[in-house]
C-alpha cells in the first residue's frame, strides 16, 4: 500500500485564492517531498522538508510537517491558472525508494 | 544540463507482445528509478538502478525487468503484455548517495496495450 495519501482528491478554486492540500503517511520518515505534475507529463520537484523541520517556504509555497500526526500540508498562495496540475507528496526513509501518494488534482479557474 | 529523456514517448502494443522503454538520466546522475502511473493505482515504484545494479525493487511480476548500462542509461522491459500494463511509465534520475534524494523526472512513455 502507498505511504502517502493526499486530501482532497480534487480541488477547484478561483485565481488569486489560496490552495491547501494535505498529505498523511503511515510510518516514520526521513523526509517528505512535494511534486507537481502537469497533465500526463513528468513530475517536477517543488519542495523538500526534513523530518526535523516544521515549516518551509519557497516562493508562493509553504509546507508544514507534523511528525506526531504523520501529516504534511502544502499551501499555494495567490494561485494562478498555471498552478493547475496534480500535486503529490512523497515520503522516504533511509535506503528505501520514494513512495508517492495518489495526488490532489488542483484546478485554478481564471 | 539536459533533463531526463525517455523514448519512445508513445507506444501502442497488443497483448502478448513485449516492449522496451529507454531512459537517459541527467548527466552525472547515476541512479535511475522507474515508476508506473495509472489512474487507479497512482504512481507505483518499479525498480531502481545504481551503478548498473538493481538497488530496490517494487512489487511487480517478473514480466517487468530492467537494466542499467555503464553510461547510466537505463532500459525497462515488459514481456507478455497485458491490458492492465497500459500506463504512463516514468523514469527519474537522482544523485545518490546524497540524502535526501530529489528525483528528476522525464516526460514519460505512454503505453497503450490493445
Amino acid at each position: 500500500s502507498q505511504q502517502g495519501e493526499e486530501d482532497p482528491q480534487a480541488l477547484s478554486i478561483q485565481e488569486g485564492e489560496n490552495a491547501t492540500m494535505n498529505c498523511s503517511y503511515k510510518t516514520s520518515i526521513n523526509n517528505l517531498q512535494w511534486y507537481r505534475q502537469n497533465s500526463g507529463r513528468g513530475l517536477v520537484h517543488l519542495i523538500l522538508i526534513r523530518s526535523n523541520e516544521r515549516e518551509k517556504h519557497s516562493g508562493r509555497l509553504r509546507v508544514t510537517l507534523d511528525t506526531s500526526k504523520k501529516s504534511s500540508s502544502l499551501l499555494i498562495t495567490a494561485s494562478r491558472a498555471a498552478d493547475t496540475a496534480s500535486y503529490f507528496c512523497a515520503t522516504d526513509a533511509r535506503n528505501t525508494p520514494l513512495v508517492f501518494g495518489k495526488g490532489t488534482r488542483l484546478s485554478v479557474i481564471a | 544540463k539536459a533533463g531526463v529523456t525517455q523514448t519512445p514517448r508513445y507506444l501502442i502494443k497488443t497483448r502478448g507482445q513485449q516492449v522496451t522503454l529507454s531512459c537517459s538520466p541527467i548527466s552525472g546522475h547515476r541512479s535511475v528509478s522507474w515508476y508506473q502511473q495509472t489512474p487507479g493505482q497512482g504512481l507505483q515504484f518499479l525498480f531502481e538502478y545504481f551503478s548498473e545494479t538493481q538497488r530496490n525493487k517494487g512489487n511487480f511480476p517478473g514480466r517487468f525487468s530492467g537494466r542499467q548500462f555503464s553510461n547510466s542509461r537505463s532500459e525497462m522491459n515488459v514481456s507478455t503484455l497485458e491490458l492492465g500494463d497500459s500506463a504512463l511509465y516514468l523514469c527519474a534520475s537522482s544523485l545518490p548517495p546524497a540524502q535526501p534524494e530529489t528525483q528528476y523526472f522525464g516526460p514519460g512513455t505512454r503505453l497503450l496495450v490493445l
